[in-house]
């Protein structure tokens, strides 16, 4: 059964780069046709798309945070890793990865999620 | 931006109770609408794809339907754990979800 970890700092200071990997487990990133995606939910607020990739580089970018944002995937490591520069408070949520079967598409399988605070 | 507007924010209801939660797009989505519910500290689960599909293990009390710019998710007789937060999800261009509706006991 396919699994996706978040792993990265808790903790991010303000103007600073925000990075997180996504460890999928159970299955192959290169070897599917599914897209990867990043989604973010600030505390006691709804879920917003980051952006996705697909296993050959592709990627997709939510236009309101496309400037500060950088997907990447590493295959031989069957992950994929997320990079928000220019933080501030607002960036603080819990941050999920997920896996979806068309872009833009439906999000089947989940992360349990990785708090990201930004403060100084 | 495809904005997606969800109602009601929260609602009360009982075991036992049919429920209906709207969602409604700020443009044709055509029927690329979601559904999705949330359980307190756990990660969203697909319940309805294409408005009205259900997703494999999702029990036959949800039902969703709708086309365009409104959509409705069911839930018939109403057990313990469906009590959570439920979000639309419009995937027709980029992807962008509802604010959600708690249901509460």
């Amino acid at each position: 059964q396919l699994q996706m970890q978040e792993s990265g700092p808790g903790l991010v200071r303000p103007s600073e780069t925000l990075s997180l990997t996504c460890s999928v487990s159970g299955g192959s990133i290169s070897g599917s046709s599914y897209y990867w995606g990043w989604i973010r939910q600030p505390p006691g607020k709804g879920l917003e798309w980051i952006g996705s990739i697909f296993h050959s580089g592709n990627t997709y970018y939510n236009p309101s945070l496309n400037s500060r944002v950088h997907i990447s995937v590493d295959t031989s490591q069957n992950q994929f890793s997320l990079d928000l520069s220019a933080v501030t408070a607002a960036d603080t949520a819990l941050y999920s990865c997920a896996r979806h079967s068309l872009q833009p598409g439906t999000y089947d399988i989940w992360g349990q999620g990785t708090m990201v605070t930004v403060s100084s | 931006d495809i904005q997606m507007t969800q109602s009601p924010s929260t609602l009360s209801a009982s075991v036992g109770d049919r429920v209906t939660i709207t969602c409604r797009a700020s443009q044709s989505v055509s029927s690329w609408l979601a559904w999705y519910q949330q359980r307190p500290g756990k990660a969203p689960r697909l319940l309805i794809y294409k408005a009205s599909s259900l997703e494999s293990g999702v029990s036959l009390r949800f039902s969703g339907s709708g086309f365009g710019t409104d959509f409705t998710l069911t839930i018939s007789s109403l057990q313990p754990d469906d009590f959570a937060t439920y979000y639309c999800q419009q995937y027709k261009t980029y992807s962008t979800f509802g604010q959600g509706t708690k249901l509460e006991i």
